[in-house]
């Protein structure tokens, strides 16, 4: 079974601009979570996604948004990008509400 | 505010030594716990869970971890590590009702050949 994929891997923008990144969960996922990654702050939940609906979010601005469609695949969507974004993205999917499998994240660089 | 605390941030071993990394939670209900690890260049990966039942529980590689409930952690054990176990390691926990992980620091374990 495949794991979960997310595209692109890398980025590099500039201050100001915009970026959606992709998510697609393992076949059967229906949940999808969104996490941010930097040496400062760790580990961060974004939100979450189960059957095209928001059910958590995390403590993050409202530039950060996200959706996901009916066949589970998710994206999350970042405007006005700031140097502070600059991050690991990783996005994990799940079957039941407990045990999240997580996907090798997309490496954004803001300059 | 829910958070978890891992005490050792960096972690330098030989082989063969015996490794315990301390994870503590704070008390926000019921919770499933998670230890998940990262190797250099990898994603992350789940290593065990604890969701009730035995509090000592086994994952891959030889790790185990034991659920506390009185002392609100669940520290990780491996009795003989190896130079594979290079990795940085995160303690995680849900509680009833969300899906949001929230994570520890991580710990950077080191294993030296």
């Amino acid at each position: 079974k495949a794991g979960v994929t997310q595209t692109p891997r890398y980025l590099i923008k500039t201050r100001g601009q915009q970026v959606t990144l992709s998510c697609s969960p393992i076949s059967g996922h229906r949940s999808v979570s969104w996490y941010q990654q930097t040496p400062g702050q760790g580990l961060q939940f974004l939100f979450e996604y189960f059957s095209e609906t928001q059910r958590n979010k995390g403590n993050f601005p409202g530039r950060f948004s996200g959706r996901q469609f009916s066949n589970s695949r998710s994206e999350m969507n970042v405007s006005t990008l700031e140097l502070g974004d600059s991050a690991l993205y990783l996005c994990a999917s799940s079957l039941t509400r407990n045990e999240q499998f997580f996907g090798p994240g997309t490496r954004l660089t803001v300059l | 505010a829910q958070s978890v605390s891992q005490h050792n941030h960096h972690v330098i071993l030989s082989e063969a030594a015996s490794l315990e990394l301390g994870c503590n939670y704070s008390y926000g209900g019921t919770v499933n716990l998670f230890w998940y690890v990262q190797y250099p260049g990898q994603h992350l990966q789940l290593l065990l869970k604890y969701f009730s039942g035995d509090p000592l529980v086994k994952g891959i590689k030889g790790f185990e971890a034991e659920f506390i409930k009185s002392k609100f952690s669940f520290n990780l054990r491996k009795p003989s590590v190896q130079w594979s176990d290079t990795a940085e390691y995160f303690c995680a926990v849900t509680y009833t009702g969300f899906q949001k992980l929230v994570f520890g620091t991580g710990t950077r374990l080191l294993v030296s050949p």
